[in-house]
């Protein structure tokens, strides 16, 4: 079963709106959670972790993300959209070894 | 500059054709490791290193070898690359293994016909 899902394949905001991209995970315990962004043409790029602590984790670019014990949720947040968020954006948890989520296309239209 | 690189960036091969996808950090780190990345699948783990000589299997590593000879290259190997094995390679490295931030490098997109 896989450990992490983002069950939207898209997503599409307009500029200057809440955005936000959903992450569930399937592992017991305490897992390390990350968020990547790959823009086009390039290599992914981190965005945040969460370890342990405060639930609401603050990263690059504006981007914060919310975890969710009770929910085993992990969800990716930004208060006001860029177009240059658009990009294809992952989940990851750390169990016993990383793996990551499919990976949701985000497009921010002007 | 702190960087991941890959080389080459593309390459267009034939069944069997023994190839290498060359990997280097400059960043000492310690952890190393390969992606697959395929539409619909998101990242798949290939091998990984968790320091010099110490290599282990991922999630996908049928018809791929790597080899940690030095702490910044971590070589990945298709010996007899067949079509299922088209995808955009991935390395990363972290400081000291999967909880920690993974640089990634810019990705090798290979086609094997």
């Amino acid at each position: 079963a896989q450990s992490v899902a983002q069950p939207e394949d898209q997503v599409n905001v307009a500029e200057g709106n809440p955005l936000t991209v959903k992450c569930t995970y399937s592992v017991s315990g305490n897992p390390y959670l990350f968020w990547y962004v790959q823009y086009p043409n390039r290599g992914l790029q981190f965005l945040l972790k969460y370890i342990t602590g405060d639930n609401l984790v603050k990263g690059s670019y504006g981007f914060e993300a919310e975890f969710n014990k009770s929910q085993t949720s992990f969800h990716l947040k930004k208060p006001s959209a860029l177009v240059s968020d658009s990009a294809l954006y992952f989940c990851a948890v750390n169990d016993y070894k990383l793996s990551f989520g499919a990976g949701t296309t985000v497009t921010v239209r002007a | 500059e702190a960087q991941v690189t890959q080389n080459p960036r593309y390459l267009i091969t034939v069944t069997g054709k023994k190839l290498t996808v060359t990997c280097s950090q400059n960043m000492n780190h310690e952890y190393m490791s390969w992606y697959r990345q395929d539409p619909g699948l998101g990242l798949r783990q290939i091998y990984y290193s968790m320091n010099v000589e110490v290599t282990d299997k991922g999630d996908v590593p049928e018809g791929y070898k790597v080899s940690r000879k030095e702490k910044r290259n971590f070589p990945l190997i298709l010996e007899s690359p067949s079509p299922n094995q088209t995808s955009l390679y991935f390395c990363a490295s972290s400081f000291q293994g999967a909880d920690y931030e993974q640089y990634f490098g810019p990705g090798t997109r290979l086609t094997v016909t």
